[in-house]
């Protein structure tokens, strides 16, 4: 079956700081990847994707790429600010006519000023 | 966001009573999803739709949980009797196909 494994967090940098999370992934037929945010209280909120193997996802300044050698969509942003602290979600969804997304437990990130 | 609006926000309630949650969609989805959360599993997915027809329940953990759609715009997920296990925050959430899924805010049960 599908599965979705990330890093355990929780995270904790500075302001500034370099972040990568990783995520790796075992699933049939030809996935598509998800990073999904969560802020207190709310409930998640897509970050990017990726539909097929090499494409990156990017949005506010975080990025991913799908590597199909490594089964990985590793999460990174170059400077992480306060405001980026939440709960990251790796996700997959298998396709076909299956359109249940398996989730990664989650990385709680807290971002320090 | 597409508006998924879920009602109660929040909910306590005692073991042995009746627990409905509710969803309405206000964009137009032909997917829809019902998760639960919690720190000990993570997200589960309890069951989906899709055309309002129920297509896979396979992670409705047993026979006290059910769920209906009777129209496009309102689902429901009832627990009869409820438990303190089931102590969650439950998610709506509607898409269309391999596309991106929209989470509702979710209702935070507590069952004491």
């Amino acid at each position: 079956g599908n599965s979705v494994t990330q890093m355990e967090g929780p995270v904790t940098l500075s302001e500034e700081a370099f972040l990568t999370i990783n995520c790796t992934y075992t699933a049939t037929g030809y996935p598509s990847l998800f990073w999904y945010v969560q802020y207190p209280g709310e409930g998640l909120q897509l970050l990017l994707k990726a539909t097929k193997a090499d494409d990156k996802g990017s949005n506010k300044g975080f990025e991913a790429t799908y590597r199909k050698e490594t089964t990985s969509f590793h999460l990174e942003k170059g400077s992480v600010q306060v405001s980026d602290s939440a709960v990251y979600f790796c996700a997959l969804n298998s396709g076909g006519s299956n359109y249940k997304l398996t989730f990664g437990k989650g990385t709680l990130l807290t971002v320090n000023p | 966001d597409a508006g998924v609006i879920q009602s109660p926000r929040h909910e306590v309630t005692e073991m042995g009573q009746e627990v409905t949650l509710r969803c309405k969609p206000i964009s137009g989805h032909d997917y829809l999803f019902w998760y639960r959360q919690t720190m000990m599993r993570g997200l589960e997915l309890l069951i989906y739709f899709n055309n309002n027809v129920p297509i896979d329940d396979s992670g409705m953990p047993e026979d006290r949980f059910s769920a209906k759609m009777p129209n496009a715009s309102f689902s429901t997920l009832k627990i009869q009797p409820s438990e303190p296990r089931d102590s969650a925050v439950y998610f709506c959430v509607v898409g269309s196909g391999r596309a991106q899924q929209f989470f509702g805010p979710g209702t935070r049960l507590t069952v004491l």
